[in-house]
């Protein structure tokens, strides 16, 4: 199966800042990789994507970079907003297993 | 409008009484999928289906049932629900089987099992 783990789990940042959050999978079969953002009590909406014969995709003021040879992926949000305050996964689809694993979430709080 | 809609959203239920959840799509999606999220473990995949009568377990199916006779619905049973089956259970739809299609969510179910 596949493995992923997501850091940080908690991200506290200013207004205006920029936050990263990092993944990191174990199986190079896995092929295509998307994030998803759950605001509280809502559900998870995905924010963007990423497949594997592309090393970044941006997105207004979100960003994905994908980097196969060391198994990592990273959302990047810019000049961060209160609304961008939510929970976010990762998540890799693995191609021969058809599906989906999540990373644990990373808890962002963007203050004013 | 494009909507997967799950049914309740909340509800409380004693140990060993039978549930049904339901989740309906109007997408025409191939692929149906449950999964639960628990504080710290993320979301966790208990059954999906690739098209009707064609289901398959998740990572953690035990003590639960899922049923898909049409395309568009695919209920999660609990036949004799436990305490540690509280969570929050999202339904979860994707167009195809293939590359790059992300799952579009239904809006939750929070269950609690006394």
């Amino acid at each position: 199966g596949e493995n992923v783990e997501q850091h940080p789990s908690t991200l506290s940042v200013q207004e205006g800042d920029s936050a990263v959050i990092k993944c990191t999978y174990s199986d190079s079969a896995s092929n295509y990789f998307p994030w998803y953002k759950q605001e509280l009590g809502k559900r998870p909406q995905l924010i963007i994507d990423i497949r594997s014969n592309v090393g970044e995709k941006k997105d207004q003021r979100i960003a994905v970079t994908l980097n196969k040879t060391a198994k990592h992926f990273s959302l990047h949000i810019t000049e961060t907003q209160p609304e961008d305050s939510a929970v976010y996964f990762c998540a890799a689809h693995l191609y021969n297993f058809n599906k989906f694993y999540f990373g644990s979430g990373t808890k962002l709080n963007v203050k004013p | 409008e494009a909507q997967v809609t799950q049914n309740p959203r909340y509800l409380i239920t004693v140990t060993g009484k039978k549930l049904t959840v339901t989740c309906s799509q109007n997408m025409n999606h191939e692929y149906m999928s449950w999964y639960r999220q628990d504080p710290g473990l993320g979301l966790r995949q208990i059954y999906y289906s690739m098209n009707v009568e064609v289901t398959d377990k998740g990572d953690v199916p035990e003590g639960y049932k899922v049923s898909r006779k049409e395309k568009r619905n695919f209920p999660l049973i609990l036949e004799s629900p436990s305490p540690n089956q509280t969570s929050l259970y999202f339904c979860a739809t994707r167009a195809g089987t293939g590359l790059d299609y992300g799952y579009t969510f239904g809006s939750g179910t929070r269950l609690t099992v006394v």
